[in-house]
């Protein structure tokens, strides 16, 4: 079955800096997604990338899919005390709906 | 639209009772997904249904766990006995055919936080 390993587990910036969230696919990736969830709260879609190269970006979120590397980048430009979370990606199975998640990313942002 | 809706959002029960939780999928949507949650295993699938109908459940864990949908607009997950091993935060998820997976990807429900004492 496809796993999908994250780096780094936790990371804690300082207010204004950059950061990069990694996910690798130990399978072929047909797409990648990337979740944002808080604590006791549900996850919330910020963007799925479907062809290699492909990059996204939305407000200072930026994800990128490597598709020979079976990667996935997350980078966050100026980050911001709202940026604070976990940020799981998600990657569908060949052929159907189900999305296998990777264990996430938390993420804190000193002020 | 009220997006997905789960109840109860706390639940905490003794060991051997049983356990019913619920959810409401956004309306039109024609996948509906249980997922569990916990610190060692992460975010994991355990049944999923399409027009109502369950087409994977390889990732309930045991038969204690029983998943129904009678009904486009409603589901639950059913838990019976319940073990302290139980505990995790339970998510409902819907997304709708074509369109709606690649763009909005699944729509998550706030899930339900449950614990077995």
């Amino acid at each position: 079955s496809q796993e999908l390993e994250q780096s780094p587990q936790s990371l804690i910036v300082q207010e204004g800096k950059n950061l990069t969230i990694n996910c690798t696919s130990s399978k072929t990736l047909y797409g990648l997604y990337w979740y944002k969830q808080k604590y006791g709260e549900g996850l919330i879609f910020l963007m799925m990338l479907q062809k290699g190269g492909e990059e996204k970006s939305h407000e200072k979120i930026t994800a990128k899919l490597d598709e020979k590397k079976q990667q996935s980048s997350l980078h966050i430009t100026a980050s911001q005390p709202s940026h604070a979370g976990i940020y799981l990606c998600g990657a569908p199975q060949k052929g159907g709906n189900k999305l296998v998640f990777g264990a996430g990313t938390i993420l804190r942002v000193k002020s | 639209d009220a997006g997905v809706i789960q109840s109860p959002r706390h639940e905490v029960t003794e060991m051997g009772q049983e356990v019913t939780l619920r959810c409401k999928p956004i309306s039109g949507h024609d996948y509906l997904f249980w997922y569990r949650q916990t610190m060692m295993r992460g975010l994991e699938l355990l049944i999923y249904f399409n027009n109502n109908v369950p087409i994977d459940d390889s990732g309930m864990p045991e038969d204690r766990f029983s998943a129904k949908m009678p009904n486009a607009s409603f589901s639950t997950l059913k838990i019976q006995p319940s073990e302290p091993r139980d505990s995790a935060v339970y998510f409902c998820a819907s997304s709708a055919t074509g369109t709606g997976i690649y763009y909005y990807g699944y729509t998550f429900g706030s899930g339900t936080r449950l614990t077995v004492v």
